[in-house]
C-alpha cells in the first residue's frame, strides 16, 4: 500500500535560516505528491503538488519541493525561514482506486526561533 | 472565491449522544471527503462522497456516516459516540476524483 515517511517529528530552525523537511513514500508507479501546512486550530492549506513533469515544484508562501525517484522522496524547502512559518506540515500521497484518499505522513512540527 | 466551510467551530456532547458535523464545499466542487485528526493517530480518512454517492469509506465503524446532499453540501454523522471520537474532524472538496482537495477549518469534536 501507498504510504509517506516523514523522519522528523520536530525541527528548530532559526528565522531567516533555511530549511529542509523530509518526506519519503512508497509506491510502485509514479507518484501524485502533496504538501500541506497547518497552523495550530486550523485547516489544512495546500502548499505545493507534484503530479508529474518537472521534478521540482513551486508552491506558495516561498516553499518549494523536489521529487527525487532514486531516492524516493518528495523534500519541502524554503531559502529563509519566516517566524509565520511555524506550524505542522503534512506530505501526502492519493490512495485506493480513484486516487483520492489522501494518506498523511505523521507531520513535522516546525518551531521557529528568533 | 469562498473556501470550504465546515460547522459548527466546535462541538461538546457525552458519551452515547449523536453528533452532526456540516460542510460546504467549494463552489464547482463535486466530490467532499472527510478526515478524522485524533489526538496520536494522525489524519485519517474517514468518507468520500461525489455526485450524491459515498464511494469509498476507511476503516471506521458503521456509526460513522454521511450523505451529500443536491448542492453537494455534506453532513457527518457519529452516533453513539465514544471518547476516542474526540477529535477534529476535517472536510475537503475537489472537482472530481484525483484533483487536489482543499480543506476547510475543521470541526472540533469534545466527547465527554
Amino acid at each position: 500500500a501507498q504510504s509517506v515517511t516523514q523522519p522528523d517529528i520536530h525541527i528548530t530552525v532559526s528565522e531567516g535560516a533555511s530549511l529542509e523537511l523530509r518526506c519519503n513514500y512508497s509506491y510502485g508507479a509514479t507518484p501524485y505528491l502533496f504538501w500541506y501546512v497547518q497552523s495550530p486550530g486550523q485547516g489544512l492549506q495546500l502548499l505545493l503538488k507534484y503530479f508529474s513533469g518537472d521534478t521540482l515544484v513551486q508552491g506558495i508562501k516561498g516553499f518549494e519541493a523536489e521529487f527525487k525517484r532514486s531516492q524516493s522522496s518528495f523534500n519541502l524547502r524554503k531559502p529563509s525561514v519566516h517566524w509565520s512559518d511555524a506550524a505542522e506540515y503534512f506530505c501526502a500521497v492519493p490512495t485506493g482506486e480513484y486516487g483520492n484518499k489522501l494518506v498523511f505522513g505523521a507531520g513535522t512540527i516546525l518551531r521557529v526561533k528568533s | 472565491e469562498a473556501g470550504v466551510t465546515q460547522s459548527p467551530t466546535h462541538l461538546i456532547k457525552t458519551r452515547g449522544q449523536q453528533a452532526t458535523l456540516r460542510c460546504s464545499p467549494i463552489s464547482g466542487h463535486t466530490s467532499v471527503y472527510w478526515y478524522q485528526q485524533a489526538l496520536g493517530l494522525g489524519l485519517q480518512f474517514l468518507l468520500w462522497y461525489d455526485e450524491g454517492e459515498e464511494r469509498n469509506r476507511g476503516n471506521f465503524p458503521p456509526r460513522f456516516s454521511g450523505r451529500q446532499f443536491p448542492n453537494y453540501s455534506s453532513e457527518l454523522n457519529v452516533n453513539a459516540l465514544e471518547l476516542e471520537d474526540s477529535a477534529l474532524y476535517l472536510c475537503a472538496s475537489s472537482r472530481g476524483p484525483r484533483n487536489e482537495q482543499f480543506f476547510g477549518p475543521g470541526t472540533r469534536l469534545t466527547v465527554l
